[in-house]
């Protein structure tokens, strides 16, 4: 157990619809990262915060968005679904805002239908 | 921009034999470099990780890797594999300084008894 947690383990919606995923780091980290793992795409940065700040963007729609709020867990935001975001969403956390070691969650499984 | 790549997408092995996952990357500045594993429906764990120093490392679960900097390799071993070694193992890589991990394809490693 990494000690970051994820919810909802799974998520199934239709195209067109908005979801948003839910991430709490390990206790004391004050980064958070969004990875996206497709079949076709592989694993993919999205988005990291550190302590509420946006810190860096990697690959992410602009259909997607995420914050990180004061108790520092963070939220990734999908909207205008289609069935092409249908992936496994890691969240990441580390205790530095310069990249060093990560602790993953078990990720949410989204399904676009 | 750096990238990495998993020269094998499948390596199968029979228990207790050695095993080699090779991961070569491309960057044109220095390097941190990871090894992670992901078990069946479960979120990546951290191997091993190279940040400076002695270019052997020690991993956990007997795992090790050498990082070679003329051949821009960093490749992944264990002396003798156990049936629960049966994962996908990812390859990343992060620029100094940089704000985000770059994977590779992964290979999924299967132990035969």
């Amino acid at each position: 157990d990494s000690g970051v947690t994820q919810t909802p383990k799974h998520l199934i919606t239709a195209t067109g619809q908005r979801v948003t995923l839910r991430c709490s780091p390990r206790s004391g980290d004050l980064s958070v990262y969004w990875y996206q793992q497709s079949l076709d795409q592989g694993l993919q940065f999205l988005i990291q915060y550190y302590n509420g700040e946006e810190r860096a963007k990697g690959n992410i729609l602009e259909r997607f968005s995420a914050q990180q709020f004061p108790d520092l867990h963070s939220e990734l935001n999908l909207s205008s679904l289609e069935l092409g975001d249908s992936a496994l969403y890691f969240c990441a956390s580390s205790p530095r805002v310069v990249l060093g070691e990560q602790y993953f969650g078990p990720g949410t499984r989204l399904t676009v239908t | 921009a750096q990238s990495v790549t998993q020269l094998d997408s499948q390596v199968p092995v029979f228990e207790e034999a050695p095993v080699e996952l090779r991961c070569n990357y491309s960057s044109s500045v220095s390097v941190y470099l990871f090894w992670y594993v992901q078990y069946p429906n479960q979120g990546l764990q951290l191997l091993l990780k190279y940040l400076s120093g002695s270019t052997l490392v020690k991993g956990i679960n007997g795992f090790e890797a050498e990082f070679n900097k003329s051949q821009t390799s960093f490749h992944l071993r264990k002396p003798s594999v156990h049936i629960s070694d049966t994962a996908e193992y990812f390859c990343a890589v992060s620029e100094f300084g940089a704000q985000k991990l770059v994977f590779g394809q992964g290979t999924r490693l299967t132990i035969n008894p």
